[in-house]
């Protein structure tokens, strides 16, 4: 069974940084494409960014490319998502996916 | 990019109608297309992947299909629970913009 779990969620002040962790079970990390989706307070879900299985090719949403940095390691079964110059258009829940699998979310709250 | 178009935004429909949302993308994906269902205050749920599977424990009165470019869902016999906004997404990539089904 696919189970993804994200931790690193939290209230972050506006310019802020914090990261996002994932770690992957239940099929071959390695050999899959990953990303990270948000969803903003009544709005749709948002591609963020996706990863290849070797982390050499990476895809951004233009609003966060510049700010936020997508990452895997393969030897921890892990994806990660650095993100910095956090603003509060960023609060939202961040889901880490596989495919169509995703974890429970973890929310972050950009505030002062 | 592949870029998903859903149609339509808003569906009235009413308790036992049988209702098809559709999904358009830019480019072939098929099979990598899923389907998920929410509510509001809740998180998005899977319903359909790879087009057509059904995940587990989910109704069997929700089915999916299409190839190419062209991907449907459908409720045959919508009950109450099933009033909600569905969305489709590419695999690790864009979503459709949702549609909401809601009560006549």
């Amino acid at each position: 069974e696919v189970q993804l779990v994200e931790s690193g969620g939290g209230l972050v002040q506006p310019g802020g940084s914090q990261r996002l962790s994932c770690e992957a079970s239940g099929f071959t990390f390695s050999r899959e494409w990953m990303s990270w989706v948000r969803q903003a307070p009544g709005k749709g879900p948002e591609l963020v960014a996706n990863i290849n299985q070797d982390g050499g090719e990476k895809n951004y949403v233009d609003s966060v490319r510049g700010r936020f940095t997508i990452s895997r390691d393969n030897a921890k079964n892990s994806l990660y998502l650095q993100m910095n110059s956090l603003r509060a258009e960023d609060t939202a829940v961040y889901y880490c996916a596989c495919g169509a699998f995703w974890g429970q979310g973890a929310l972050i709250t950009v505030s002062s | 990019d592949v870029r998903l178009t859903q149609s339509p935004s808003t569906l009235s429909a009413s308790v036992g109608d049988r209702v098809t949302i559709t999904c358009r993308a830019s480019q072939s994906i098929s099979p990598w297309l899923a389907w998920f269902q929410q509510k509001p205050g809740k998180a998005p749920e899977l319903l359909i992947y790879d087009t057509s599977k059904l995940k587990s424990g989910v109704p069997s009165r929700f089915s999916g299909s299409g190839s190419g470019a062209e991907f449907s869902l459908t409720i045959s016999g919508l009950q109450p629970d099933d009033f909600a906004t569905y969305y489709c997404q590419h695999y690790n990539s864009y979503f459709g913009g949702g549609t909401k089904v809601e009560i006549k």
